[in-house]
């Protein structure tokens, strides 16, 4: 049962530029969950999706940030007009049912932006 | 909304001693709380988790007690091995499918 697999692992854009992190979940899993963690800091939610619907957005910032999970395909979290501060590293979670809370992370996507 | 407060912020042990660490967190409706181990540049691995319905949770050189009416969880390791470094994460959440609220995360060194 492979894990939750995120593409690309690196991605360097530059100021302006448009960043799509992709994440496809563990088979059987439903809900995904976006996380940002900054250089030696903690991690920070996005958002909590489940297929064709956005859950809870609260933690994405109001502008340039979407994510969507198509009925088919990997959830995309997309970062339109790239600063330098959205530098981080991008993980994504998956749980296979709202009952069970387990997440289990993928390998993240690092996001350099020159 | 949810805080979650974590301590020590570093942690250096000598190799066989055991390392203890400290969260506590603000929303008492939360009743999920795993702990993560994240090693340099790596993905965060579930490490052990409780429920607001058990006080203790042991898994070998692990184990997870939970303070419901203190608000605080703590994770304990005995017999630390030098594998045993690196960033440590407790979180806190509602269950049923919510989003877990991290701790600022606590570096841990075992010295050999």
């Amino acid at each position: 049962n492979a894990g939750v697999m995120q593409n690309p692992r690196h991605l360097v854009r530059r100021r302006g530029q448009e960043a799509r992190l992709r994440c496809s979940p563990m088979k059987g899993h439903s809900h995904v969950y976006w996380y940002r963690q900054l250089p030696e800091e903690g991690l920070k939610f996005m958002v909590y999706l489940q297929k064709e619907n956005i859950i809870d957005e609260s933690g994405m910032p109001k502008e340039r940030f979407s994510a969507e999970f198509p009925k088919e395909g990997p959830s995309i979290l997309r970062i339109q007009q790239v600063v330098r501060g959205d530098s981080a590293a991008y993980f994504c979670a998956s749980s296979p049912w709202a009952s069970k809370n387990e997440q289990f992370f993928g390998p993240g996507t690092r996001l350099t932006v020159l | 909304g949810e805080n979650v407060e974590q301590h020590p912020s570093t942690l250096s042990v000598q190799e066989g001693d055991s390392a203890v660490i400290k969260c506590t967190y603000s929303d008492s409706a939360s009743n999920y709380f795993p702990w993560y181990k994240q090693e340099l540049g790596k993905r965060p691995q579930l490490i052990i988790d409780i429920r607001s319905n058990v006080g203790e949770k042991k898994d070998q050189r692990i184990a997870v007690t939970l303070n419901k009416t203190a608000k605080h969880f703590s994770l304990h390791i005995t017999e630390t091995q030098p594998e045993d470094s690196a960033v440590y994460f407790c979180a806190a959440s509602i269950e049923y499918g919510n989003k877990l609220v991290f701790g600022a995360g606590t570096i841990l060194r075992v010295k050999s």
